[in-house]
């Protein structure tokens, strides 16, 4: 069974630039979490979908980040413009329907975004 | 400050030690969860602990959640190699969220042959 796939893996690109990260849950899963990982930070969370609606956008940074679901197979996480600071690795989660919590998310790959 | 301390940040070992991992918090912790990750992968859970004085073990593996909720440990026996990668304790530090966790920065364990 395929898990939660992002794409792409790496993105290197240029201050000023919009960045935009893919995620595909697994199927039949109905919640949905970005995440950020950073060394000074740690793992973040960004901002949880349920039955493609935003439930909790509270760990969005600021407004040049912005993610979308448009269908329970597929979501995005936007950032633009993007900043040095915005390097990481940003993850995708996913959970199926009536998980009693974290322990039931599945961790994609992630993406590492270089931002020069 | 971080709200969530794991120590130590990293941790070289030889085969065949055994090892602990801590986990402290300012606050009660309410759910403790455990997670190994490999370099360019995501999340693997591991062990969830909810109740004062909880013990959980899994292969080599076993996780703690102190009597007072607020430190966790994970211990590993006998390392191997296959038990290399960076280690990550999660926190539900606001009692009844069902998926927000406040996350450690992570220990890196190195396990040498």
């Amino acid at each position: 069974d395929a898990g939660v796939i992002q794409s792409p893996r790496h993105e290197v690109t240029e201050m000023g630039q919009e960045v935009t990260l893919r995620c595909k849950p697994i199927s039949g899963h109905n919640s949905l979490f970005w995440y950020r990982q950073t060394m000074m930070r740690g793992l973040e969370l960004l901002i949880y979908f349920n039955n493609n609606v935003p439930i909790d956008d509270s760990g969005m940074p600021e407004d040049r980040f912005s993610a979308k679901m448009p269908n329970a197979s597929f979501s995005t996480l936007k950032i633009q413009p993007s900043e040095p600071r915005d390097s990481a690795v940003y993850f995708c989660a996913s959970s199926p329907p009536g998980s009693g919590g974290p322990h039931e998310q599945f961790f994609g790959p992630g993406t590492r975004l270089t931002v020069l | 400050s971080q709200e969530l301390e794991q120590s130590p940040q990293s941790l070289i070992v030889q085969e065949g030690k055994n090892l602990t991992i801590n986990c402290t918090s300012s606050k009660t912790l309410y759910g403790l969860y455990w997670y190994k990750q490999k370099y360019g992968e995501g999340l693997i859970f591991l062990m969830m602990l909810q109740k004062g004085g909880e013990e959980k073990s899994h292969e080599k593996i076993t996780a703690k959640l102190d009597e007072k909720k607020q430190q966790s440990s994970l211990h590993i026996t006998a390392s191997q190699p296959s038990h290399a990668g960076i280690y990550l304790c999660g926190a539900d530090l606001r009692g009844g969220s069902n998926y927000k966790l406040t996350f450690g920065k992570g220990t890196l364990l190195t396990v040498n042959p």
